[in-house]
C-alpha cells in the first residue's frame, strides 16, 4: 500500500449503530487530519493530530470521536449519528515544516457515509 | 472568521479555450494550495504557493498568488477534456513554526471541458 488509505470506502449505518472509520498513511508523516465533505458545504476540517496529540477540534459534535494510536493510524469512531452526518469523510496526512517549507497535505480516497 | 471564496463555481469550457478561476480569501496568509478532485475520487495536490508573487506552472495549468490582494488565480490554457474536474483552493491559516497545517477550503469550481 502506498499513500493514504481509508476503509471502508462505503458505509451505511442506522442512527443507533456504532461504527469506526480507519485511515492509514504510508508516507512517514507526523500529522493526520479528518475532513468532512458534504454536498452543499466546502470541505470542513474536523480534527488534527500532530505527533499523535490532538491539536485541533473544530467544534465537532461528540458523536464523532477520533483516535490516533500511532503516527500512521487514525480512526474516527461514530455513534448515534444523524442523517445530516451523511457525507464523504476524508483523511489526510502531512509531514509538517521541513527545511522551512510547508509540506502539502495528502488525502485518502475517503469513506462515503450514509446515515439512515 | 476566515472566508475563502472561489469563482466561478461552475465553468463550462470548450476545448482549446483559456480561462481563469479566482480564489479570494479574507485573512492574511502566505500559504495557498490548489487541489483537483475527480468525481468519486480524493483530492490531488496541484500547487503550493508560499509567497507573494509566486507563480507555478504544470502543463496547461498555471497558479499565482498575490498576498496583498489576498487573491490566487488558476489559469487554464488551451483546455482539454482531461482537465474536467472540481478544483479547490485552500488557505493555510496556521502560524509558521507549527507542525501541522490548518486548511480552509473554497467551495470548489466544477470545470467541464467539452468539444
Amino acid at each position: 500500500e502506498t499513500g493514504v488509505t481509508q476503509t471502508p470506502r462505503h458505509l451505511v449505518m442506522g442512527m443507533t449503530n456504532k461504527k469506526s472509520l480507519k485511515c492509514e498513511q504510508h508516507l512517514g508523516h507526523n500529522a493526520m487530519y479528518w475532513y468532512k465533505q458534504s454536498a452543499k458545504k466546502p470541505l470542513e476540517l474536523m480534527f488534527v493530530y500532530s505527533l499523535e496529540e490532538r491539536v485541533e477540534n473544530n467544534s465537532v459534535p461528540s458523536r464523532f470521536s477520533p483516535e490516533c494510536p500511532n503516527s500512521s493510524h487514525l480512526f474516527l469512531h461514530l455513534h448515534t449519528l444523524q442523517p445530516e452526518d451523511s457525507a464523504l469523510y476524508l483523511c489526510a496526512s502531512s509531514q509538517g515544516i521541513r527545511r522551512g517549507v510547508w509540506e502539502t497535505q495528502y488525502f485518502g480516497p475517503g469513506t462515503r457515509l450514509l446515515v439512515l | 472568521e476566515l472566508k475563502v471564496e472561489q469563482n466561478p463555481l461552475f465553468l463550462s469550457m470548450q476545448e482549446g479555450k483559456n480561462y481563469t478561476i479566482y480564489c479570494n480569501y479574507s485573512t492574511t496568509s502566505d500559504r495557498l494550495y490548489w487541489y483537483r478532485q475527480d468525481p468519486g475520487k480524493s483530492l490531488e495536490s496541484l500547487f503550493v504557493l508560499l509567497s507573494n508573487g509566486a507563480v507555478k506552472q504544470e502543463g496547461r495549468l498555471m497558479a499565482s498568488l498575490d498576498t496583498k490582494a489576498r487573491l490566487s488565480t488558476l489559469h487554464i490554457t488551451a483546455a482539454v477534456h482531461d482537465l474536467s474536474a472540481t478544483y479547490f483552493c485552500a488557505v493555510d491559516t496556521n502560524a509558521g513554526g507549527t507542525s501541522y497545517g490548518k486548511l480552509t477550503f473554497g467551495q470548489g469550481t466544477i470545470l467541464t471541458v467539452h468539444p
